[in-house]
């Protein structure tokens, strides 16, 4: 089945305490996204990245980091991680870019205390 | 500034009713996204359109370039169409996408 998975889907941490959400899609694509939604409903594009080993910033990076090894995975890690950054975070992929058919997973619900 | 803007942020409608929700946006893009986001939180994507007008069911998405407007329009409308709409946009050579703020639609049977 096509589709992208998150883990984990919830996580409640404490600040500062390092964490990685993982994203990995089985669809081959190229283009790969994090956003964050946070209440008022409002998404807002955290990184990107068009291929292996490119990434790009989106709206808001401050305070995250991804990586791109390889062409399934696109972690979002957050280093420090703070109160502000309590958030529902969606990843989405795409055959090659933004224009394309957006799939997305099924979120991971971060509270930090 | 790339911005945009939904309307209306929220929409209630008895069940049959023909439902339109409205995008704009303020400077010229090269494509526009709906989404659909059910109420368990799983988005779903509804149309990508860069012009023109797009069918699917009793789903309608039209985007009028010179305007910079697009709509979406669901016909004989049921209470499974509740869900949060997005429409997310492309501007010029990015390939970071800009969000609306969402339209809330609740169809009561």
């Amino acid at each position: 089945e096509a589709q992208v998975t998150q883990n984990p889907r919830y996580l409640i941490t404490v600040t500062g305490k390092k964490l990685t959400v993982t994203c990995s899609q089985n669809m081959n694509h190229e283009y790969m996204s994090w956003y964050r939604q946070d209440p008022g409903l409002v998404f807002r594009q955290i990184y990107y990245s068009m291929n292996v080993e490119v990434t790009d910033k989106g709206d808001v990076p401050e305070g995250y980091k991804v990586s791109r090894k390889e062409k399934r995975n696109f972690p979002l890690i957050l280093e420090s991680p703070s109160p502000n950054q309590t958030s529902l975070y969606f990843c989405a992929s795409s055959l090659e870019k933004s224009t394309d058919t957006q799939y997305f997973g099924p979120g991971t619900r971060l509270t930090v205390l | 500034k790339n911005e945009v803007e939904q309307s209306p942020q929220n929409l209630t409608a008895q069940e049959g009713e023909f439902i339109t929700i409205n995008c704009s946006y303020s400077v010229g893009i090269s494509a526009l996204h709906w989404l659909q986001q059910h109420p368990g939180g799983g988005i779903v994507s509804l149309f990508m359109l860069s012009s023109g007008k797009k069918k699917h069911g009793r789903l309608i998405a039209t985007i009028n370039i010179q305007e910079k407007h697009s709509s979406l329009h669901i016909t004989a409308s049921h209470p499974r169409d509740s869900a949060v709409y997005i429409c997310a946009v492309r501007f010029g050579g990015s390939e970071k996408l800009v969000f609306g703020k969402g339209t809330k639609l609740t169809v009561n049977p």
